[in-house]
């Protein structure tokens, strides 16, 4: 098995570009897909990311996400940012048991 | 619109027992997978169990193994989770999760989610 370690907390001021990491432990991050989630206090997760790269119909393009072969890790990019991306984001993938794993999450904050 | 929508939570004594149901309805339920995905109080996501949308792939948390059962009925468009021997650490939100694509296959990439159903286990 292996863990996704993200960062606790990032923080950015308005306008700016944030980069959110999630590392994966052992194995290759390219062997299964990275998805990248947003929640914000009281809410229920959304969906940002699938599939490494690909945003679901709503999210906007200045939210992006990646994997670096090198680093061992995915990435959630997000441009211009605004007071509204103040949240907790999650990315996820799953072992070759298909079994769930989840990063520890990092918080956002927009100041 | 694909809607979720948890029942069943609320408050239960440890070693007790507590069943949630997922309602589902906006898309073709049996041919999704679905998942269960639990967050503490104050704490990060935590993946519970899978299904995939004719049963035939079942899968569990270490920490739920052998208490939790996840099961799905294709003609009611319902999800459940039948949760015994219930711990205090078992409290959390619930929530459940269809995957990005329908399918046979294993459910690995939740991406509806419902709102959520609290489970608190005190005495």
């Amino acid at each position: 098995n292996f863990m996704l370690t993200q960062p606790p907390s990032v923080s950015e001021s308005p306008g700016r570009t944030v980069t959110i990491s999630c590392t994966r432990s052992s194995g290759s991050i390219a062997s299964n897909y990275v998805q990248w989630f947003q929640q914000r206090p009281g809410s229920a997760p959304t969906t940002l990311i699938y599939e490494d790269n690909r945003r679901p119909s709503g999210v906007p393009d200045r939210l992006s996400g990646s994997i670096d072969i090198s680093s061992n890790s995915a990435f959630l990019t997000i441009s211009g940012l605004k007071t509204e991306d103040e949240a907790d984001y999650y990315c996820q993938s799953y072992d070759t048991n298909d079994h769930l794993v989840f990063g520890g999450g990092t918080r956002l904050t927009v100041l | 619109d694909v809607q979720l929508l948890e029942s069943g939570g609320g408050l239960v004594k440890p070693g007790g027992s507590l069943r949630l149901s997922c309602a589902a309805s906006g898309f073709s339920f049996s041919t999704y997978g679905m998942n269960w995905v639990r967050q503490a109080p104050g704490k990060g996501l935590e993946w519970v169990a899978s299904i995939s949308s004719s049963s035939s792939y079942v899968y569990y948390a270490d920490s739920v193994r052998a208490r939790f059962t996840i099961s799905r009925d294709n003609a009611k468009n319902s999800l459940s989770l039948e949760m015994t021997s219930l711990r205090v650490e078992d409290t959390a939100m619930y929530y459940c999760a269809r995957d990005l694509r329908g399918g046979a296959g294993a459910a690995t990439r939740p991406h509806y989610w419902g709102q959520g159903d609290r489970v608190t286990v005190s005495s």
